[in-house]
């Protein structure tokens, strides 16, 4: 079955330092890989995705991600972190159904907490 | 704003009613996304639609249905509520059937089932 995981349930950084949040994904074929941010009583925002080409992906609020398909990983990263990043952070894959149909599956998620 | 539009933001019902849900695409969108979300189960897919007709069905139960309607909003209809029905509902949509387009999602419906 096609799935992602997020190994870390929160992740702590200082504001200014550099932040990386974990995903690593397990899928037969190509992947298309999702990042979405949710803030507290909000909806899912797209941040980013990858689908073929270059392995840095770049999206929205500076944030980054690098495909590895020797690893299986698709890590969201950020060069300086601020306060207002910190939310839940949700990896996803675009799963094909049968019929013609897809979603996406969701990983658990990450809380990120960036501190002054 | 994702241009998702979800009614109501909060639902409050006793359990064994029935409640109806109801989204609003973004301009142009063909397909509509369901998901629940619980601190329990996490983003759970419920059942897709694309231009009225039902795609895909997920971990969606028997009490709840769904349908998008020749306008392309779309209801999901819950019946027979339990305590576990609790969670907030999202609705997501995208252009089309293409696999690279990104989900664009509602600011959800949070139903407390008494």
């Amino acid at each position: 079955a096609q799935s992602v995981a997020q190994p870390e349930d929160q992740v702590n950084v200082a504001e200014g330092n550099p932040l990386t949040v974990k995903c690593t994904y397990s899928v037969s074929g190509n992947p298309y890989l999702f990042w979405y941010v949710q803030y507290p009583n909000r909806g899912l925002q797209f941040l980013l995705k990858y689908i073929t080409g270059d392995n840095l992906v770049k999206g929205s609020y500076g944030f980054e991600a690098e495909f590895n398909k020797s690893q299986t990983s698709f890590h969201l990263k950020k060069p300086s972190a601020l306060v207002s990043d910190s939310a839940l952070y949700f990896c996803a894959v675009r799963v094909i159904l049968t019929g013609g149909g897809n979603k996406l599956t969701f990983g658990t998620g990450t809380q990120l907490k960036v501190e002054l | 704003d994702s241009g998702v539009t979800q009614t109501p933001k909060h639902l409050i019902t006793a359990t064994g009613q029935r409640v109806t849900l109801r989204c609003s695409p973004r301009s142009g969108d063909l397909s509509v996304y369901w998901y629940q979300q619980s601190l329990d189960q996490g983003l759970q897919f419920l059942i897709q639609y694309y231009n009225g007709e039902e795609r895909a069905k997920g971990n969606i139960l028997e009490r709840f249905s769904a349908q998008q309607f020749p306008d392309l909003h779309s209801e999901l209809n819950l019946s027979s509520l339990e305590l576990g029905d609790s969670a907030l509902y999202f609705c997501a949509s995208s252009g089309g059937l293409g696999y690279n387009s990104p989900l664009h999602f509602g600011n959800g419906t949070r139903l407390t089932v008494t």
